[in-house]
C-alpha cells in the first residue's frame, strides 16, 4: 500500500522554541494532506487540512498562527508548532489521500513532541 | 459529520473469530464506511472500507447492514498482532471530494488473549 512519511519521529524541545514536522507522501501525490493531534489515552483529533498551493483549513479551535501549515508540493506538507509549550506535549499524525482518487487515507507513523 | 458508536472494549482467543460492531444511524447516502485500527503508538491503519456491499480483503470483512445503519468488522482468525483500537468511520463521499475529513471516535479496544 501506499507509504506517508513523518520525519522527526520524536522530538524534544524547551518551551518557546518553534519546532517543524514534515510528512511526505513517498509513492503518490496528495493534494490534500491532514494533521491530527492525539493525546495519551485519547483518539485523534483533527487539527486542519492542508491544501497544495493555498491556506490550510484549521478546524474550530485550533490556532492558526500558533500551528503553522505549509503544503508547498504534492508531495510535502509540514506543520510548525511556535512557541511550542509543555501543553503541545502531544503525538502528531499526518494522513493522505492519493489524488488520483479511492476513498483510503494513508496515514504517517506519527511523531511525538515533548516540549520541556 | 455522521457519528458512529463503537464498544469501548472487546475480548477475543487467538485464532478465533472476532466482530466488531458499529452503529451509525444517521448515515446520509453518501458516507462511506471505513475501519481503520491503531496500534500503540502508531498512525492509524487502514482496514477496510465500503458503502452498501459486503467487502472481503486480505485483513478483514465488512458486513454492512440492509438499512446501513450498522456495520461488523470481522476479523477471521484473530492473532496477537490484531490487538489494536479499532475506528469504524463515515466519510462524506458526496460534494468536496478528497477534502472530506475522517473524523475518529473513542473506538473500541480490542485484546486478544493467547
Amino acid at each position: 500500500g501506499a507509504v506517508v512519511s513523518q520525519h522527526p519521529s520524536r522530538v524534544i524541545c524547551k518551551s518557546g522554541t518553534s519546532v517543524k514536522i514534515e510528512c511526505r507522501s513517498l509513492d503518490f501525490q496528495a493534494t490534500t494532506m491532514f494533521w491530527y493531534r492525539q493525546f495519551p489515552k485519547q483518539s485523534l483529533m483533527l487539527m486542519a487540512t492542508s491544501n497544495e498551493g493555498s491556506k490550510a483549513t484549521y478546524e474550530q479551535g485550533v490556532e492558526k498562527d500558533k500551528f503553522l501549515i505549509n503544503h508547498a508540493s504534492l508531495t510535502l506538507s509540514t506543520l510548525t508548532v511556535t512557541s511550542a509549550h509543555p501543553e503541545d506535549s502531544s503525538f502528531y499524525i499526518c494522513s493522505a489521500r492519493d489524488q488520483g482518487g479511492g476513498e483510503t487515507q494513508y496515514f504517517g507513523p506519527g511523531t511525538r513532541l515533548l516540549v520541556l | 459529520d455522521a457519528k458512529t458508536t463503537q464498544p469501548n472494549s472487546m475480548e477475543s482467543n487467538e485464532e478465533e473469530p472476532v466482530h466488531l460492531p458499529c452503529n451509525h444511524s444517521t448515515i446520509s447516502g453518501t458516507d462511506y464506511i471505513h475501519w481503520y485500527r491503531q496500534l500503540p503508538s502508531q498512525g492509524p491503519e487502514y482496514v477496510i472500507h465500503g458503502l452498501t456491499s459486503n467487502v472481503n480483503n486480505r485483513m478483514a470483512s465488512l458486513a454492512i447492514a440492509e438499512d446501513r445503519k450498522s456495520s461488523t468488522l470481522i476479523l477471521h482468525r484473530a492473532t496477537l498482532r490484531d490487538a489494536a483500537v479499532y475506528y469504524c468511520i463515515l466519510r462524506d463521499g458526496g460534494y468536496g471530494g478528497a477534502t472530506n475529513k475522517l473524523i475518529f471516535g473513542t473506538g473500541t479496544l480490542l485484546a486478544v488473549q493467547p
